[in-house]
């Protein structure tokens, strides 16, 4: 079974905090992803990379950034959170190469009041 | 961009009954996988299946690549089966983007 932690699963904070969701994988694997889903909605890509330095956006525009300066940990950072921010944020990793699968962490669930 | 469809959006079934989740997918993918996410947001990987037939227990997947559709199976359905089922896609054509479908909601009752 794939080794991806996410931290933390639970938050639950105020608005204009600055905020960091932590992902990190054992697996050496290049490509890293963090996913958005809203409750019962699908899953949308809003930041993946290819590896160490590389970062791009995904299809869905988000106010958050992220940074790869080692190829384990990607984290996700929102500088001033706000309401509509309140979400689920799914990590994910896979193997260089474009038919590989990917696994994923059991995500952040992320409440701003 | 690519386009998955699931069907049905929505289902209940009677525990110990049989199943099946179709996906359809609008253009070539080299890459297709089946989720399981569970009521507490955890998303369990199922399948990979680009193409063929594979088989996990009471779990069975058949993907026909060249039809550009891919087929779920549940048998003799469990009260922990229920949450969402998610198929997920890459398009061939060289972009690494993964496309999820809405999901097949899943409610497993005693």
């Amino acid at each position: 079974e794939a080794d991806i932690y996410q931290t933390p699963r639970y938050l639950v904070i105020g608005t204009g905090k600055k905020i960091t969701l932590e992902c990190s994988q054992t697996m050496g694997h290049d490509k890293m992803y963090w996913y958005q889903q809203d409750p019962g909605m699908e899953l949308h890509l809003i930041h993946y990379s290819y590896g160490v330095n590389s970062t791009e956006k995904g299809d869905l525009s988000s106010e958050s950034t992220v940074s790869r300066i080692r190829t384990e940990h990607f984290p996700l950072t929102l500088e001033s959170a706000r309401p509509s921010h309140t979400s689920q944020y799914l990590c994910a990793s896979s193997e260089g190469g474009s038919n590989q699968p990917q696994h994923f962490g059991d995500g952040t669930r992320l409440s701003i009041l | 961009g690519i386009q998955v469809e699931q069907s049905p959006p929505d289902l209940i079934l009677q525990e110990g009954a049989n199943s099946t989740l179709r996906c359809n997918f609008s253009d070539s993918v080299n890459n297709l996988q089946w989720f399981h996410q569970n009521p507490w947001g955890q998303l369990i990987n199922l399948f990979y299946i680009p193409s063929g037939t594979k088989q996990n227990g009471r779990l069975s997947a058949t993907t026909v690549a060249t039809e550009r559709y891919s087929l779920l199976y549940i048998s003799s359905s469990q009260t922990t089966d229920s949450g969402v089922y998610f198929c997920a896609v890459r398009y061939s054509g060289g972009y690494q983007k993964v496309t999820f479908g809405i999901g097949t909601k899943l409610q497993v009752i005693p």
